[in-house]
């Protein structure tokens, strides 16, 4: 089992629709979790950071965080074109120099 | 957000020569740079990583003897691949962390280093 799974899709949907983006982990020592946005052939950008157990928005993103099950997703609402990319998860266990664990990637494609 | 740059952004060379990316943290000091390697329609997959002023830590699998890093100071690391061959064409990714805070292991990532090897 990998220490991060995560669907690559493709998943397509229409514009103004709620997307829900997840992934599954198996290290329970994970604590930081994060959802990271790459356009083809950019590097990744940072989209949402938490720390542990919770929720945390901003704008039309909300990422929510279940250690209990070892799950965590990302929402998208009112989903623009603009928000076609690949949006890839990373986690790991320690503070600033850790390395990060990523997940494949979904692609996200939202039709006009 | 801390902004990260690499250079060059693409590059075409011949099998057996060496190529060197850097990665420049432009705002804040990276106490640690991770290197990262991305076939098309795969995640990343970490190669290294390096801290400042000490020799790098190679993920399993990695040649440290084809992949040299280095890490000079805290705002430069560079990568250099060396008797590149057609299997090493990729996107390579670097990406700082600055050690500040209990909460504090965002990393920020460069554009990418589209390498091609003929």
């Amino acid at each position: 089992q990998k220490e991060v799974e995560q669907d690559p899709g493709p998943l397509s949907v229409p514009e103004g629709a709620i997307v829900s983006l997840n992934c599954t982990y198996s290290n329970s020592a994970f604590q930081y979790f994060m959802w990271y946005r790459q356009y083809s052939r950019k590097g990744p950008e940072l989209l949402m950071y938490t720390y542990s157990s919770g929720n945390k928005e901003d704008g039309r993103f909300t990422a929510q965080v279940d250690k209990s099950s070892k799950y965590i997703s990302l929402f998208i609402r009112d989903s623009q074109p603009s928000d076609s990319a690949t949006y890839l998860c990373a986690m790991s266990a320690g503070q600033a120099g850790t390395a990060l664990i990523f997940g494949k990637g979904t692609t996200l494609s939202v039709s006009s | 957000g801390a902004v990260v740059s690499q250079h060059p952004s693409w590059v075409i060379c011949k099998s057996g020569t060496s190529v060197k990316i850097e990665c420049r943290s432009l705002d804040f000091q990276a106490t640690t740079m991770f290197w990262y390697r991305q076939f098309p329609k795969q995640s990343l997959m970490l190669m290294a990583t390096s801290n400042e002023g000490s020799k790098a830590t190679y993920e399993q699998g990695v040649e440290k003897d084809k992949f040299l890093i280095n890490h000079a100071s805290l705002t430069l690391s560079t990568l250099t691949v060396t008797s590149a061959h057609p299997e090493d064409s990729s996107f390579y990714i670097c990406s700082a962390s600055e050690a500040s805070g209990i909460e504090s292991n965002e990393q920020f990532f460069g554009p990418g280093t589209r390498l091609t090897v003929l």
